[in-house]
């Protein structure tokens, strides 16, 4: 079945330095491929997406890839704030984008 | 504009009492999910409802039932918990195909 990995965190970073949260993930066909983010005490929102081998998503000062040749699609941020701290999950969907199966979620930690 | 609603937001339970964890759209989505989170896990999914009337297994259904009351509602039922469904349970919506997910801010439920 289809499957997703992130890095394990916490991932513990000053204000406005450089971030990358891996993500590789395992699927047939060619699913679309997102990151959410999860603030304290809320629920998840969408940060960024992406639905074919090449594209680039972006958001927020945020980005990633969809790597087909890697299977990757790994979160960059050029300089991260500490308003940035919350856990990010990486999530791909099936085909007919009825199904979700999430990463295990990545936890960032900015300190001023 | 609420949203995802999600009620209630706390509680505990005793092992083998029941309870119906209640979720309500304003989004005029006709796809709901029930996801639990847990540590290092990411989110899983208990079971979805691509339309009114139809509800189907997720990852993890095992102890929960559901009931798409409407278009707007989508419940979870827990018979008789147990401490493994001690968790944070997500309610989501979402629109045609690849449309991205709204979730609610969450219940957390402990099993004592």
């Amino acid at each position: 079945g289809d499957s997703v990995t992130q890095m394990e965190g916490p991932v513990t970073l000053s204000e406005e330095a450089f971030l990358t949260i891996n993500c590789t993930y395992t699927a047939t066909g060619y699913p679309s491929l997102f990151w959410y983010v999860q603030y304290p005490g809320e629920g998840l929102q969408l940060l960024l997406k992406a639905t074919k081998a090449d594209d680039k998503g972006s958001n927020k000062g945020f980005e990633a890839t969809y790597r087909k040749e890697t299977t990757s699609f790994h979160l960059e941020k050029g300089s991260v704030q500490v308003s940035d701290s919350a856990v990010y999950f990486c999530a791909l969907s099936d085909n007919a984008g009825n199904m979700l199966t999430f990463g295990g979620g990545t936890r960032l930690m900015v300190k001023p | 504009n609420a949203g995802v609603t999600q009620t209630p937001k706390f509680q505990v339970l005793k092992t083998g009492q029941s309870m119906t964890l209640q979720c309500a759209q304003d989004m005029n989505h006709n796809s709901m999910y029930w996801y639990r989170q847990d540590p290092g896990m990411g989110l899983r999914l208990i079971y979805y409802s691509a339309s009114e009337g139809t509800t189907d297994k997720g990852e993890v259904p095992n102890g929960y039932n559901v009931s798409r009351l409407n278009k707007r509602e989508f419940s979870l039922r827990l018979e008789s918990a147990a401490p493994s469904q001690t968790s944070v349970y997500f309610c989501a919506t979402s629109g045609i195909g690849n449309s991205p997910l709204h979730f609610g801010n969450g219940t957390r439920l402990t099993v004592t």
